[in-house]
C-alpha cells in the first residue's frame, strides 16, 4: 500500500467553524508533512512532524494547529480561518525523517473554502 | 537557503515528441538533492526523477531523465516519446534538511 489518503475531499467552512482535516497512511513513514497549495502555485511547507513530534512549524498562524496522534495519522485543526486560507491542503509522508533524499508520498488533498 | 526557478510556466509538445523543463537551483548545501514531480489535473502529486548532487551520472527512469549540470546549478528534465498522460504540472524541488522547497512548476500539454 503506497496510498496517502486524506479526508474529506472538499471543506467548506465559514470563518467561525471549526474543523479538521484527516491524513491517513499506513507505509510505516515516520515523517508526515502539511502543505498548503494556492491556486496555480507550488506547495510551501506548512509542519512537519517526525516519529509524531513536530518538528518543523513554519511560521503557519495558531488559526492552524496540528496534531499527529499516531504514526499512521496526522490531522490538521482548524479554526477562525480567513478567506485568503483558502486552497488546496496536502498531505505528505516519507519513510525516514533522516534519510535524506526519500521520496515524499502525496495525498490527493483536501479542497478548503473559506466564505 | 534553497531557491529553485523555473523560467517555463507553459509548454506543450506533440505526442511521440521530446521536450525539456528547465529548472536552476541555488543553494549553501555541500550535498543535497533534486527532484521532478508531477501533479497531474487530479492534483495528486507524484515523483518523477530525482538527482543526488554528488553522484555525476544523470539519472534516467524509462522516458524520463534529467541533465544535471553541478557547477551551473542546472537541472532539466527531458520527456523523451511523450504521451497523453504527461499532461501535467511539473515542479523542480530542491531537498534541505528533509524538506522539499519547490519551484513555481511548468504546466506541460501533450498535444494529440
Amino acid at each position: 500500500d503506497t496510498e496517502v489518503t486524506q479526508t474529506p475531499k472538499h471543506l467548506v467552512m465559514g470563518m467561525t467553524n471549526k474543523k479538521s482535516l484527516k491524513c491517513e497512511q499506513h507505509m510505516g513513514h515516520r515523517a508526515m508533512y502539511w502543505y498548503k497549495q494556492k491556486a496555480k502555485k507550488p506547495p510551501e511547507l506548512m509542519f512537519v512532524y517526525s516519529y509524531e513530534k513536530l518538528s518543523i512549524n513554519e511560521s503557519v498562524p495558531s488559526r492552524f494547529s496540528p496534531e499527529c496522534p499516531n504514526s499512521s495519522l496526522l490531522n490538521l485543526h482548524l479554526h477562525a480561518l480567513q478567506p485568503e486560507d483558502s486552497a488546496l491542503y496536502l498531505c505528505a509522508s516519507s519513510q525516514d525523517p533522516g534519510l535524506a533524499g526519500g521520496e515524499q508520498y502525496f495525498g490527493p488533498g483536501t479542497r478548503l473554502t473559506v466564505t | 537557503a534553497q531557491t529553485v526557478t523555473q523560467s517555463q510556466p507553459e509548454m506543450s509538445v506533440q505526442e511521440a515528441e521530446t521536450v525539456t523543463l528547465s529548472c536552476t537551483y541555488d543553494t549553501s548545501e555541500n550535498n543535497y538533492y533534486l527532484f521532478w514531480y508531477k501533479q497531474p489535473p487530479s492534483r495528486q502529486m507524484i515523483l518523477v526523477i530525482r538527482q543526488e548532487a554528488y553522484k555525476q551520472q544523470n539519472a534516467t527512469e524509462n522516458r524520463f531523465s534529467v541533465n544535471f549540470q553541478k557547477a551551473a546549478k542546472s537541472f532539466s528534465l527531458k520527456i523523451s516519446d511523450s504521451q497523453l498522460g504527461d499532461t501535467a504540472m511539473y515542479f523542480c524541488a530542491a531537498q534541505r534538511a528533509n524538506n522539499l522547497f519547490f519551484g513555481t512548476g511548468t504546466r506541460l500539454t501533450v498535444i494529440p
